[in-house]
């Protein structure tokens, strides 16, 4: 099946600094990605669409500012976390599908693990 | 009321035991459905999608109720394997196809 590669898969860094999260589709082609944000023991929830070429779509209540969601190309989509503080410690997932449309399984990143001391 | 409910679970089950989740969505206009699986710590991966007619892979059997805005997912004789969490996911809206997922119900299958 489709690959999509998420980089890095754990990452700790002091509150202020700002953190990048990289996600590629590998063998497909993806104009749309999606952002998830997981806390433990509950479900994934929707931060962002992220639209190549174009402006992302974010979730109420997710701050565009302080989550920079940047896809620049076909393959890549990134997800910053500027001037990160501890409660931004969480599991940060994308997804992508490798065909437009509703009714194909959507592929995951590896997710990564941010923690923010 | 959330778009995506699921049964808070966890299920506690012996091997071999018949296991049924459940899960209700609010948008009518939804047009996808899959149950997912997701293990401790990892990214969640497709178990199946969830057809009108119903389906079935193996010891997995998915329904789904357009009118009921309801859909199921039945393991026949659990395996210790099959313990993680099921997520139902659904699909909404145009263009970028949203995917949004239930809270997941967390199954422990024991020996």
């Amino acid at each position: 099946g489709a690959v999509v590669s998420q980089h890095p898969s754990r990452v700790i860094c002091k509150s202020g600094t700002s953190v990048k999260i990289e996600c590629r589709s590998l063998d497909f082609q993806a104009t749309t990605m999606f952002w998830y944000r997981q806390f433990p023991k509950k479900s994934l929830m929707l931060m962002a669409t992220s639209n190549e070429g174009s402006k992302a779509t974010y979730e109420q209540g997710v701050e565009k500012d302080k989550f920079l969601i940047n896809h620049a190309s076909l393959t890549l989509s990134t997800l910053t976390v500027t001037s990160a503080h501890p409660e931004d410690s969480s599991f940060y997932i994308c997804s992508a599908r490798a065909v437009q449309g509703a009714n194909t399984e959507a592929f995951f990143g590896q997710g990564t693990r941010l923690t923010v001391v | 009321r959330k778009e995506v409910e699921q049964d808070p679970g966890p299920f506690n089950v012996p091997e071999g035991a018949t296991v049924a989740f459940n899960c209700t969505y609010s948008n009518s206009a939804s047009q996808s459905f899959f149950w997912y699986r997701q293990d401790c710590r990892k990214e969640p991966k497709l178990l199946m999608s969830v057809y009108s007619s119903g389906n079935e892979d193996g010891r997995f059997t998915a329904q789904l109720n357009r009118a009921s805005q309801y859909i199921s997912l039945l393991i026949r004789d659990s395996k210790l394997s099959d313990s993680a969490t099921y997520l139902c996911v659904v699909t909404t809206g145009t263009g970028g196809f949203k995917t949004i997922f239930g809270a997941g119900t967390r199954l422990f299958v024991k020996a």
